[in-house]
């Protein structure tokens, strides 16, 4: 069976750093991209960012570039997010989720199985 | 702002028909295959319709998706009380080079 098991909900304050997991398991980690998204309160779901875990091959949204830091360890079937300097307005829910089919990111690619989520509040 | 446009909310009765609207542009859904996922109040998104109009295993046929230029739709038949959740579609963008959703549709069962 597929998974993609997230950490817990974090509590942070303006300008501290972060950095959530995604671990996956049930299939071949590193044949599949896996990829960030945002959902800030009410609202609908962002692209933030996305990687290749067998070589970290990785790209991001224009709105998200610079803003946060994609990375995985294949040893630990684990991809991480993270923030150097966080804002009020990162709060939100952040899911990972991984694309098919097999090795492939572009046309004709799509989110099939997604994490827990991980909500990240961010407050003084 | 969503780069695919969704009415924010819809409604039915159970047994009915409710069919989910789905714009976007010549840059997505124009030329790439649409996906519709649901959100169960409280949980991650899952997936509900692949490549416009195919479902995965476990999905009933009361949930049918189609595309035509650049919108789509999403179809729930013999509605009931279990469907009332969000429903986002999501196509690649060839701009973006990445996927795009839409803003989301919240399906009302009266």
């Amino acid at each position: 069976e597929v998974q993609l098991v997230q950490s817990g909900a974090e509590v942070k304050k303006p300008g501290e750093s972060l950095k959530i997991s995604c671990k996956g398991s049930g299939y071949s980690f590193t044949s599949y991209w896996i990829g960030w998204v945002r959902q800030m309160p009410g609202k609908g779901l962002e692209w933030m960012g996305i990687i290749y875990p067998g070589d970290s091959d990785t790209r991001y949204s224009p709105s998200f570039q610079g803003q946060v830091t994609i990375s995985a360890d294949k040893s630990i079937s684990t991809a991480y997010l993270q923030w150097s300097s966080l804002k009020a307005s990162d709060t939100a829910m952040y899911y990972c989720a991984r694309m098919s089919p097999t090795y492939y990111y572009g046309s004709g690619s799509y989110f099939d199985y997604w994490g827990q989520g991980t909500l990240v509040t961010v407050s003084s | 702002q969503s780069v695919l446009t969704q009415p924010p909310s819809a409604s039915g009765t159970p047994g009915q028909t409710v069919t989910i609207s789905c714009s976007g542009s010549s840059s997505n859904i124009g030329s790439n295959y649409v996906y519709w996922y649901h959100q169960l109040p409280g949980t991650a998104p899952k997936l509900l319709i692949y490549r416009n109009n195919q479902r995965p295993s476990g999905v009933p046929d009361r949930f049918s998706g189609s595309k035509s230029g650049t919108s789509a739709s999403l179809a729930i038949s013999g509605l009931r009380s279990e469907d009332e959740a969000d429903y986002y579609c999501a196509a690649w963008d060839d701009s973006l080079s990445g996927p795009v959703f839409g803003g989301g549709t919240k399906l009302t069962v009266l």
